[in-house]
């Protein structure tokens, strides 16, 4: 199993590019997320999906969609990017146990991205 | 407001020497999760612990040991005689029944450097 996948793993952009980052995961997981890690700041979420079709802001959402049309896989997008959206993106994913939710979240290696 | 403070942003200790690790969380939720996580300088974030609100044991693994306090909103991990291979960032994370359990709030992480 290759667990969760993230492609790219690099990408430099210019203020007002658009870009997807892909997010897959052969676990079939319920739960998909994507955060974002600055220095100093630990992880933020951006959006998470609770099963394909749904979506669903997280705390840093503006600036970024999300879509998960497939259960497998989770998208993010950056429509017109900013040098502020300069960071490390992680996609994260996890499953559904009767009773709880509040299973571990399997990581990808994530996405670093540069906004110039 | 949920929130996970960890006040120590480096540590440096040598080989063989013992390390805590503090983690405070603020929460008004009755039940929530605590996990820890780790960064190697690889980059990809691994489950450490998960502890539920209601379960107050200490736990020990190997060299890991967690502490949980609810007096004292804490979560602390340590890690006996400490190798090298044990340099990475630390996380501790937050996630709350209130918010469906998909909110996980991490700390911004420990640092930590092991020297031979």
């Amino acid at each position: 199993n290759a667990g969760v996948t993230q492609t790219p793993k690099f990408r430099v952009l210019k203020t007002g590019q658009s870009m997807t980052l892909l997010c897959a995961q052969d676990m079939n997981h319920e739960y998909m997320y994507w955060y974002r890690q600055d220095p100093g700041m630990g992880l933020r979420l951006i959006h998470y999906s609770v099963g394909e079709g749904t979506t669903a802001k997280g705390e840093v959402p503006d600036g970024y969609n999300v879509s998960r049309l497939k259960k497998q896989n989770f998208l993010l997008g950056l429509e017109s990017a900013a040098p502020s959206q300069t960071s490390v993106y992680f996609c994260a994913s996890s499953y559904r146990t009767s009773g709880t939710q509040y299973n571990e979240q399997f990581f990808g290696p994530g996405t670093r991205l540069t906004v110039l | 407001a949920q929130k996970v403070t960890q006040a120590q942003t480096e540590i440096s200790v040598v080989e063989k020497e013992d390390v805590t690790l503090d983690c405070v969380y603020e929460t008004r939720d009755t039940t929530y999760y605590l996990f820890w996580y780790k960064q190697p300088p690889s980059g990809e974030l691994v489950f450490l612990i998960r502890r539920n609100s209601f379960d107050e044991q200490n736990e020990i693994s190997g060299r890991y040991s967690w502490n949980f306090q609810k007096s004292t909103s804490s979560f602390n991990f340590t890690i006996t005689a400490s190798q090298v291979v044990d340099s990475a960032v630390y996380f501790c994370a937050l996630s709350e029944a209130g918010t469906g359990g998909f909110k996980t709030i991490f700390g911004a992480g420990t640092r930590l450097f092991v020297k031979a």
